[in-house]
């Protein structure tokens, strides 16, 4: 079957850094999504990869391995608002997204 | 602002009502999407048009009925539901269905079925 993992929930502190992990198990591979979603809101696109290596974007940045299926997203100089959930989705063959169930994470002062 | 539209944001529904959700996108997009996120799961996609035309049906029960009569709107139809469809019914839009585009997402309907 296919599968996406990440975290439940992360905590971190405004001005810190974090690092978001996604693995995932389908079938075939279009490319890696993020997306940040704030309660109540629509998810909004972060980033793809689709080559292995680090995709950097401002604060944020992305980093796919395809042979390890895994991937990350790294936020750094943490804000308040940064508070939200993230999702990675994989788009496989048939170029449906496969999602992950979110990663919530909380900034703290 | 995404470009995607939906209405009503909230709906609350006895089992026996019958009701619609609207979405609409102002991008010139060809391919449009229901999903289905429910708290702590993954979003679950419902059904897939790309140029007015259902390419996906992902097992959905036929009291969910979708429609799309142009690019740029869709509708779900709903009738006889069950408690446990209470969900954030999603819309997003992309340039089409083939392809990796990014999907870009309505506000979404906070669905409950009493």
């Amino acid at each position: 079957g296919q599968n996406i993992d990440q975290p439940t929930e992360m905590t971190a502190t405004e001005g810190a850094i974090v690092q978001i992990n996604c693995t995932y198990q389908t079938s075939g591979f279009n490319g890696l999504f993020w997306y940040q979603q704030h309660a109540g809101e629509a998810p909004t696109f972060l980033s793809y990869n689709v080559l292995d290596g680090l995709e950097e974007k401002g604060r944020f940045s992305s980093f796919l391995s395809r042979s390890k299926g895994y991937s990350y997203l790294l936020l750094k100089e943490l804000q308040m608002k940064d508070s939200a959930s993230y999702l990675c989705a994989v788009m496989d063959s048939n170029y449906q997204l496969i999602w992950g169930a979110g990663t919530k994470l909380i900034i703290k002062p | 602002e995404t470009g995607v539209t939906q209405t009503p944001r909230h709906l609350v529904m006895g089992m026996t009502n019958k009701k619609s959700l609207k979405c609409e996108q102002h991008l010139g997009h060809n391919a449009m999407y229901w999903y289905k996120q429910s708290a702590k799961k993954p979003l679950e996609l419902m059904f897939v048009y790309n140029f007015k035309e259902q390419t996906e049906n992902n097992s959905v029960p036929s009291r969910f009925s979708p429609e799309c009569p142009n690019s740029s709107h869709l509708f779900l139809h709903l009738h006889t539901l069950q408690p446990e469809d209470s969900a954030l019914y999603l819309c997003a839009s992309s340039q089409e269905a083939a392809g990796a585009n990014e999907q870009f997402f309505g506000p979404g309907t906070r669905l409950t079925v009493l």
